[in-house]
């Protein structure tokens, strides 16, 4: 039973850029959260993928745009990079519960570890 | 603003020793308190979780304590391992109104090193 699944699993790109990072979730959901983990720190909401749709954000900027799309595969976007941005960028599944509410649960994938230099 | 504040930041505790991580959190609105396990180079797994309705809550050698008056949980590890050498987070969410979800809200951390 695959978990999720990060691509790649190490980025390095010069200030100024844009990336993309990609995540599958576990089989079986069809939610998807982002979360960045600064070195030493523990992980951030960046937002939440529901149903193709943004549905949660954190405290980040427009910088940080996502998609979901329709086999609930996720990518999260970042635009004009900056050093800051240097994280692990951590993807999380989990199954949408009644009314979308979403169970309990999440499943973490591995990360994308993003170096800005 | 730091929400779920968690110590201490690091732990070294000999085999066989009991491990304690405290959290302590302001939002009353948090009605989900899980505690994560990370090894290096992996993302955070769930390791046990508790709602404030429960006082306590133990799987195996894993416990938390939660005390709700004082908006304190706590992750008890005994009989403390060698392969239990990780970086434990504590974190805690709320229910939003509406369709939607959920969002972990988590502490900065604990890495225990659990030594022969």
């Amino acid at each position: 039973d695959a978990g999720v699944t990060q691509s790649p699993t190490h980025l390095i790109k010069t200030r100024g850029q844009q990336v993309t990072l990609r995540c599958s979730p576990k089989s079986g959901h069809d939610t998807v959260s982002w979360y960045q983990q600064a070195l030493g720190q523990g992980p951030q909401f960046i937002f939440q993928y529901y149903e193709e749709e943004e549905r949660q954000r954190g405290n980040f900027p427009d910088r940080f745009s996502g998609h979901q799309f329709p086999n609930y595969s996720s990518e999260l976007n970042v635009n004009a990079l900056l050093l800051g941005d240097s994280a692990l960028y951590l993807c999380a599944s989990s199954l949408a519960g009644p009314q979308g509410r979403v169970a309990y649960g999440y499943t973490f994938g591995s990360g994308t570890r993003l170096t800005v230099v | 603003q730091q929400q779920v504040k968690q110590s201490p930041q690091s732990l070294i505790v000999q085999k066989g020793g009991i491990s304690i991580i405290n959290c302590a959190y302001e939002n009353t609105a948090f009605d989900y308190f899980p505690w994560y396990q990370q090894f290096p180079g992996k993302g955070p797994a769930l390791l046990i979780a508790i709602r404030p309705d429960v006082s306590e809550k133990k799987e195996g050698r894993f416990t938390i304590s939660f005390n709700k008056s004082a908006k304190q949980f706590s992750l008890h590890i005994m009989d403390s391992q060698p392969g239990d050498s990780a970086t434990y987070f504590c974190a805690a969410s709320r229910g939003d109104s509406g369709a939607g979800s959920y969002q972990l809200t988590f502490g900065k951390g604990t890495k225990l090193s659990v030594i022969p």
